[in-house]
């Protein structure tokens, strides 16, 4: 059956500028996670949702950063005013609830001019 | 601070050789411990886990530990193979989060 999918694979963009990450988990997940993982280091928590709701979002780096899942499905996670700083790789994952086992999509890899 | 330390890597092996992959964690509770691989090219995949003191993970020949009073998780096997090269996380969950907190990663490198 199909994974977790993420788009765009790769995308580059200029200081300042509005991104859009899109995740579609695997069908029949009900949690949803985003990370995020500098080079050279390991994935860190950004924000997790059960259902449409974030459930937990400490792992946000400031108010720059929003993720809505707004029909318990495809989520999209949309960071304003990018800096430089935010180039990393942005992971996604989904699993079928708590406390099971966390998929991971193959990422998207985001350059800030 | 991180609370899941791996030992640094790269490593570097040869075919057959005997891996070790240290991991510690810092944590209250009994968290879960998990292990992932990175496959060149491809996303995160779970290796093994165990949710409890004294579990054994074990998977692809892979097997790890959960050694409470030691705090550890460490990654063995006892005949690595060329494919096994990849990049190895280890990764806690405590009771009442979901959230997944990595080690920084080790490299395997395994030449024929």
């Amino acid at each position: 059956g199909a994974g977790v999918s993420q788009t765009p694979s790769n995308k580059v963009t200029e200081k300042g500028k509005y991104v859009e990450l899109r995740c579609d988990p695997i069908s029949g997940h009900t949690a949803l996670y985003w990370y995020r993982q500098s080079l050279g280091q390991g994935p860190e928590f950004l924000i997790y949702f059960q259902g449409t709701g974030a459930a937990d979002d400490s792992g946000l780096p400031n108010d720059r950063f929003f993720a809505v899942r707004p029909e318990g499905s495809v989520s999209t996670l949309k960071i304003q005013r990018t800096e430089r700083g935010d180039s990393a790789m942005y992971l996604c994952a989904s699993s079928f609830g708590e406390r099971e086992t966390q998929y991971f999509g193959p990422g998207t890899r985001l350059l800030v001019l | 601070g991180n609370s899941v330390t791996q030992m640094e890597g790269p490593v570097t092996l040869s075919e057959e050789a005997f891996l070790t992959i240290n991991c510690t964690y810092t944590a209250t509770g009994y968290p879960s411990l998990f292990w992932y691989v990175q496959y060149p090219g491809e996303g995160l995949q779970l290796l093994l886990k165990a949710t409890k003191a004294d579990d054994k993970g074990s998977n692809k020949g892979f097997e790890a530990t959960y050694r409470k009073e030691t705090t550890s998780f460490h990654l063995e096997k006892g005949s690595v193979q060329v494919s096994d090269s990849a990049v190895y996380f280890c990764a806690r969950r405590s009771g009442g989060s979901e959230k997944l907190v990595f080690g920084k990663g080790t490299k395997l490198t395994v030449n024929p």
